[in-house]
């Protein structure tokens, strides 16, 4: 098995541009997690899907967030526009039924400068 | 407000000695404690977990205590080796999915 994969690994992009972090769970896991880790705040769930729903989107910072999940194979989540102060590393995580064991992938690095 | 509280930022151990990594946390509604483990350029990977009705969970070298009187949750690592050294974040979860975790903590083992 792949594990998560997400996509790009790193990005730096200019204030004001829209950016857009990939993710592909595990196959088979029904549960999908965004989470942002930064210095100040540490690792901190964004929002999370259950069979490609929304379930809880109250991480989300701020209406420039935005994520989907159009098929249990994919899903994005989307800044526009990006600021600096989004600058950190974004994760996404897959589980399936399971409270305890979520299977992170690498996360993406993000700079906004 | 931090529900989960890691307050040492960095741990060092020799190796062959026992490291122990401690979280604290406010919140009493809880129904279990994970730990996970980062290396440097991955995501965290899931390491042990404690259910809120046992104070102790053990898993080969790691052994996770949790002391509900005092709010208080470690991890023994023993004997501590140097592919252990990485950053370990103690995580809440309660009744939903979602996890709450701290800052973490790096731990070196020193060879």
């Amino acid at each position: 098995d792949a594990g998560v994969i997400q996509s790009p690994r790193h990005e730096v992009t200019e204030m004001g541009q829209e950016v857009t972090l990939r993710c592909k769970p595990i196959s088979g896991h029904d549960y999908l997690f965004w989470y942002r880790q930064t210095m100040m705040r540490g690792l901190e769930l964004l929002i999370y899907f259950n069979n490609n729903v929304p379930i809880d989107d109250s991480g989300m910072p701020e209406d420039r967030f935005s994520a989907k999940m159009p098929n249990a194979s994919f899903s994005t989540l989307k800044i526009q526009p990006s600021e600096p102060r989004d600058s950190a590393v974004y994760f996404c995580a897959s589980s399936l039924g399971s409270r305890e064991t979520q299977y992170f992938g690498p996360g993406t690095r993000l700079l906004v400068l | 407000d931090q529900q989960v509280k890691q307050n040492s930022p960095s741990l060092s151990v020799q190796e062959g000695r026992i490291s122990i990594l401690n979280c604290d946390y406010t919140n009493s509604m809880f129904d279990y404690f994970l730990w996970y483990k980062k290396y440097p350029a991955e995501g965290p990977t899931f390491l042990i977990s404690i259910s809120s009705i046992k104070d102790k969970n053990e898993d080969g070298r790691f052994t996770v205590f949790l002391n509900k009187s005092a709010k208080h949750l470690s991890l023994h690592i023993v004997p501590s080796q140097p592919g252990d050294s990485a950053v370990y974040f103690c995580a809440k979860g309660a009744g939903s999915y979602q996890l709450t975790f701290g800052k973490g903590t790096k731990l070196s083992v020193i060879p």
